[in-house]
């Protein structure tokens, strides 16, 4: 099946530090790859959508200054958290998915805990 | 917009017994249903999916869910549950009329239930 990786699984950081995420897909090419966002016992939160080449779309509410996004390869989408605060402390999770097909099913990344001191 | 309800933040049920966990979703137009199993400081995972056919789909570990385009579900069961299957499961759609005409293919996910199977 489509495997999707991340890194790191975890991170610690101190506040007003820069912290960058990788979503891989291992053995598929993904055009779209999605970000989100869970706060405990919560549900996942799309935070953007990129397609490999051009710029994130962001949901309403999520500062794009902040969670910078890029999406330079098939198999390569980062999430780099700018100036991070502790509002920032959250589980991050990407997904992966392919073109073509009536329905581009979406394959999850492990996730990565993010904690701001 | 679409919109998915999980009625039911947790489900107890004893191992061996049936389980279900509910599912409501709203679209526009006609639905991609999808439910995804999460355990502790992990990532999703896919259990099983309906595109179209068949209203019963069955997938991963024993998992199946029922479509039913009247009531607007998509209900999740299990015929004998094992305390292994304690772990937080979400229900997703995404609306096939935004997919076919390029809307995009985001997915809106329900506020999960956590489901507790006990010995």
């Amino acid at each position: 099946g489509a495997v999707v990786s991340q890194h790191p699984s975890r991170v610690i950081c101190k506040s007003g530090t820069s912290v960058k995420i990788e979503c891989r897909s291992l053995d598929f090419q993904a055009t779209t790859m999605f970000w989100y966002r869970q706060f405990p016992k919560q549900s996942l939160m799309l935070m953007a959508t990129s397609n490999e080449g051009s710029k994130a779309t962001y949901e309403q509410g999520v500062e794009k200054d902040k969670f910078l996004i890029n999406h330079a390869s098939l198999t390569l989408s980062t999430l780099t958290v700018t100036s991070a605060h502790p509002e920032d402390s959250s589980f991050y999770i990407c997904s992966a998915s392919t073109s073509g097909g009536a329905y581009n099913e979406q394959f999850f990344g492990p996730g990565t805990r993010l904690t701001v001191l | 917009a679409q919109s998915v309800a999980q009625p039911e933040d947790q489900v107890n049920v004893a191992e061996g017994n049936p389980l279900t966990v509910k599912c409501t979703y709203s679209v526009s137009g006609n639905p991609y249903l999808f439910w995804y199993v999460q355990y502790p400081n992990r990532g999703l995972q896919f259990l099983l999916k309906y595109i179209t056919g068949d209203n019963l789909v069955k997938g991963s570990y024993g998992f199946e869910a029922e479509f039913n385009k009247s009531q607007t579900s998509f209900h999740l069961k299990k015929p004998s549950a094992l305390v292994s299957d304690s772990a937080l499961y979400f229900c997703a759609v995404r609306d096939k009329g935004r997919v076919l005409t390029g809307g995009g293919n985001k997915l809106t996910f329900g506020t999960g239930t956590q489901l507790k199977v006990e010995l």
